[in-house]
């Protein structure tokens, strides 16, 4: 069965770098997209991230454009992302999310990891 | 910057119907971005419900339903149970890879 699961979380000052990775099984990881998704506390759903199947192209939201960074190692069946300049604001539980391969929608969901950016 | 709108909250009695809806703040929703719904109750992660505007994910009862009416996206749940209460998120796909999500529905049962 498809698993993801999310790790990296944790407590990070406004300023700092913080990488969440995701460990995918169950499915043949190096023919899916996959992406970021995040909540923060209270709030809704805001999507972070894509990245391809064989990892080439990556899109990115706004709020996170040019801090944020999503890699995958599909020989590890692993998905990454580097949060570099975190402020308060992206403070949430961080969820992977696969993509079904042909389809825009987000088909499997890890339990995400909380990110707190705090001083 | 494109908003997806969703009603805030809704209310429903056992056994009703509800329809919740997906629009944008300009313009209409049509097929084309394909719609997919998703629901959360508090601490768990999201379950996927409806994908490409009304095809059911595996495992989702037929009580949920997925449409276009008029110009936005709408998930329809018929026949409500008290776990259904939860929140309710659409998302819209707006091409390049960029997926929007709603602010979502918080949907009370009762």
């Amino acid at each position: 069965q498809v698993q993801l699961v999310e790790s990296g979380g944790g407590v990070v000052q406004p300023g700092r770098s913080l990488r969440l990775s995701c460990a995918a099984s169950g499915f043949t990881v190096s023919s899916f997209p996959m992406h970021w998704v995040r909540q923060a506390p209270g709030k809704g759903l805001e999507w972070v991230a894509v990245i391809s199947s064989a990892g080439t192209i990556k899109y990115y939201a706004d709020s996170v454009n040019g801090r944020f960074t999503i890699s995958r190692d599909n020989s590890k069946k692993t998905l990454s992302l580097q949060m570099n300049n975190v402020t308060t604001e992206d403070t949430a539980v961080y969820y992977c999310a696969r993509a079904d391969g042909l389809l825009p929608y987000f088909d499997f969901w890890g339990q995400g990891t909380l990110v707190t950016v705090s001083p | 910057q494109t908003v997806v709108t969703q009603e805030t909250s809704f209310s429903v009695s056992p056994g009703g119907t509800v329809t919740l809806t997906c629009g944008l703040s300009s313009g209409s929703v049509s097929t084309s971005f394909y719609p997919s719904w998703y629901q959360q109750t508090p601490g768990q992660a999201p379950r996927t419900l409806i994908y490409n505007t009304n095809t059911r994910s595996s495992g989702v009862p037929d009580r949920f339903s997925g449409s276009i009416l008029g110009n936005k996206a709408a998930l329809t749940i018929t026949g409500a149970q008290a776990d259904d209460e939860s929140d309710y998120y659409c998302v819209l796909y707006m091409g390049r890879g960029i997926s929007v999500f709603g602010g979502g529905t918080k949907l009370t049962v009762l």
